[in-house]
């Protein structure tokens, strides 16, 4: 079955603690990018991937790092979380050069930093 | 801007059409969508539109894109409490950055 998968799904820590989302797709998607979800202001990308080794930051990056070193696993890392980023956060990934590029999202992972 | 505009929440009564609105600002989208997400859950894409059609039917829905204007709308026939959910529609820009709405809650009441 295709499908993106986000561990954990809940996640509470304090701040400052380092943390890792993991995200892994199986449909061989070149690009693959994480959002927030904040009410009032929908879903804004952090940071996206357009291949192996390819990474740059979406709209809101500050306090985030990506990595890409597999094609199908695209890990977010807060090095030093903080309440700001109390959110919901999506992993989507997107096959490239197709005319009609559907992104498929991962069920999210809702993450509380007290 | 770099804003996708929707209305934040939306009543309707069961039986009657639902119209979600969205206004995108980049005429060089290519695909515009409409996403459901239940409670509890990611994004489901339930239609899209390409920039050059006017308008596109699936079975409850129709979605109506006027390019001069850079609105799009969500039209749900015969509203159900299942479609009770938020919807955000979203641009397809270059390098395929998909760039969504603020997301319009949609409440169907008896």
């Amino acid at each position: 079955e295709a499908q993106v998968t986000q561990n954990p799904r809940y996640l509470i820590t304090v701040t400052g603690k380092k943390l890792t989302v993991t995200c892994s797709q199986n449909m061989n998607h070149e690009y693959m990018s994480w959002y927030r979800q904040d009410p009032g202001l929908g879903l804004r990308q952090i940071y996206y991937s357009m291949n192996v080794e390819v990474t740059d930051k979406g709209d809101v990056p500050e306090g985030y790092k990506v990595s890409r070193k597999e094609k199908r696993n695209f890990p977010l890392i807060l090095e030093s979380p903080s309440p700001n980023q109390t959110s919901l956060y999506f992993c989507a990934s997107t096959p490239m050069g197709q005319r009609n590029t559907e992104a498929f999202f991962g069920q999210g992972t809702r993450l509380t930093v007290v | 801007g770099e804003d996708v505009e929707q209305s934040l929440f939306l009543s309707v009564r069961e039986g009657d059409s639902s119209v979600i609105n969205c206004t995108y600002t980049d005429s060089s989208s290519t695909y515009l969508y409409w996403y459901k997400q239940e409670p509890g859950a990611g994004l489901q894409l339930l239609t899209y539109i390409f920039s050059n059609m006017d308008m596109k039917q699936d079975q409850r829905l129709t979605v109506l894109l006027n390019k001069k204007d850079k609105h799009l709308s969500l039209r749900i026939a015969d509203t159900q409490t299942g479609d009770s959910a938020i919807y955000f529609c979203a641009e397809r820009r270059p390098a395929s950055k998909l760039t969504f709405g603020t997301g319009t809650r949609l409440q169907v009441t008896l």
